[in-house]
């Protein structure tokens, strides 16, 4: 059973491109997180998906950023005309149903450089 | 709300010593408590959880964590750490009460020497 799996594992934009960040989740898990962790601190929380649906995206930067998970197909973080400071590692995790008790599996990260 | 602080940013230690790391938390609700392992590159793994029941958990690779209310702490311990537990340990904590989104610590560094 394949783990979460994300690509590209490393992204160097320049500033003012597009990145595009992919996440598919464990089989059989509908639930999607979006973490970002900068230099020596913790995960930080973005957005939380199900199917079509964003459940929470509390932690998402008001512009620029944006997530989906489509019916079919990867999750996708996507950020436009990227900064310097959007440099950082972006996990994705999953998990099979939304409640606190519930595992989230993490994926090996996208390290997003800006130049 | 909740946070979480890892108390040491790095833990120095020899091999086959015993190793504690550090993880105290605040929180106005209970919580689920989390420690996770991250390897050079890698994402996060899970090594034990705290939900309810025992406050002593045990966990994959030979850790274990100890529930205190009181002191609202949960630490990770092993007895003899190894070369390839050499990573990044991150503390979470998860409101029991219906939420999904972890509130992770810093993080500490855990190195063993030869």
């Amino acid at each position: 059973n394949a783990g979460v799996m994300q690509n590209p594992r490393h992204l160097v934009r320049r500033r003012g491109q597009e990145a595009r960040l992919r996440c598919s989740p464990m089989k059989g898990h509908s639930h999607v997180y979006w973490y970002r962790q900068l230099p020596e601190e913790g995960l930080k929380f973005m957005v939380y998906l199900q199917k079509e649906n964003i459940i929470d995206e509390s932690g998402m930067p008001k512009e620029r950023f944006s997530a989906e998970f489509p019916k079919e197909g990867p999750s996708i973080l996507r950020i436009q005309q990227v900064v310097r400071g959007d440099s950082a590692a972006y996990f994705c995790a999953s998990s099979m149903a939304g409640g606190p008790q519930e595992t989230q599996y993490f994926g090996p990260g996208t390290r997003l450089l800006v130049l | 709300a909740q946070s979480v602080t890892q108390l040491d940013s790095q833990v120095p230690v020899f091999e086959e010593a015993p190793v504690e790391l550090r993880c105290n938390y605040s929180s106005s609700v209970s919580v689920y408590l989390f420690w996770y392992v991250q390897y050079p590159n890698q994402g996060l793994q899970l090594l034990l959880k705290y939900l309810s029941g025992s406050t002593l958990v045990k966990g994959i690779n030979g850790f274990e964590a100890e529930f205190n209310k009181s002191q609202t702490s949960f630490h990770l311990r092993k007895p003899s750490v190894h070369i390839s537990d050499t990573a990044e340990y991150f503390c979470a904590a998860r409101a029991s009460g219906g939420s999904y989104i972890p509130t992770f610590g810093r993080g500490t560094s855990l190195i063993v020497h030869p």
